[in-house]
């Protein structure tokens, strides 16, 4: 079964440290996996895609075959980026987002 | 880049009556959209494909006569509560995807609608 889970619905953090948030998927055949982020009061948004290996707002994420994990990163974490996480899967020939369960991002000042 | 609109924003109904939701690509069309739910806190779950000029595909679990989906153009989608009830209060949001700007189906960028609240009391 297509799947994508996030284990961890709230992660903490001071401003400038270290992020990372864990998504892990589950899917026969090549992924496409997508991050997307939901502001306060704002509709939801692309963040990154995996195929187009890009950084945005400093965020990165790898895609790792072997462990099955797309887990976003940023070296330093700042205020503006709290929000909601979602790690996101595509899925079949209509190109449907399954969304993992979501984690919400706080960087404390 | 691509907006997609959504109306009403938020709605109360009393139970019983039925809700219509409009999901609006304004500046690109879609062949195919998507509308979820989203409880608070929680994950969007998609709900169904709306395919412009034919019937939805509704993911398991989802009633189609309960929620009923019509595409019937290429910038419009709609979304029907039919019999609605306390448990149908929710977030529900729909997204489209630009082909024409995005590549291919798998990869094109999916563009959200604002979401639209609906309270059934």
């Amino acid at each position: 079964a297509q799947r994508v889970t996030q284990p961890e619905k709230l992660l903490s953090v001071f401003k400038g440290a270290p992020v990372e948030l864990k998504c892990n998927y589950s899917y026969s055949g090549s992924p496409e996996l997508f991050w997307y982020v939901q502001y306060s009061r704002q509709r939801l948004q692309l963040l990154l895609r995996h195929i187009s290996r890009e950084s945005i707002k400093g965020f990165t994420a790898d895609l790792n075959k072997g462990e099955t994990s797309f887990h976003l990163k940023k070296p330093f974490a700042q205020e503006e980026d709290s929000a909601m996480y979602y790690c996101a899967l595509i899925s079949g020939n209509t190109g449907k987002l399954i969304f993992g369960q979501g984690t919400t991002l706080q960087v404390k000042p | 880049g691509a907006v997609v609109s959504q109306h009403p924003s938020w709605v109360i109904c009393k139970s019983g009556t039925s809700v219509k939701i409009e999901c609006r690509s304004l500046d690109f069309q879609a062949t195919t959209m998507f509308w979820y739910r989203q409880f608070p806190k929680q994950s969007l779950m998609l709900m169904a494909t709306s395919n412009e000029g034919s019937k939805a595909t509704y993911e398991q679990g989802v009633e189609k006569d309960k929620f009923l989906i019509n595409h019937a153009s290429l910038t419009l989608s709609t979304l029907t509560v039919t019999s609605a009830h306390p448990e149908d209060s929710s977030f529900y949001i729909c997204s489209a995807r630009d082909r024409a700007a995005g590549g291919s189906i798998r990869t094109g960028e999916l563009f959200f609608g604002e979401g639209s609240r609906l309270t059934v009391l």
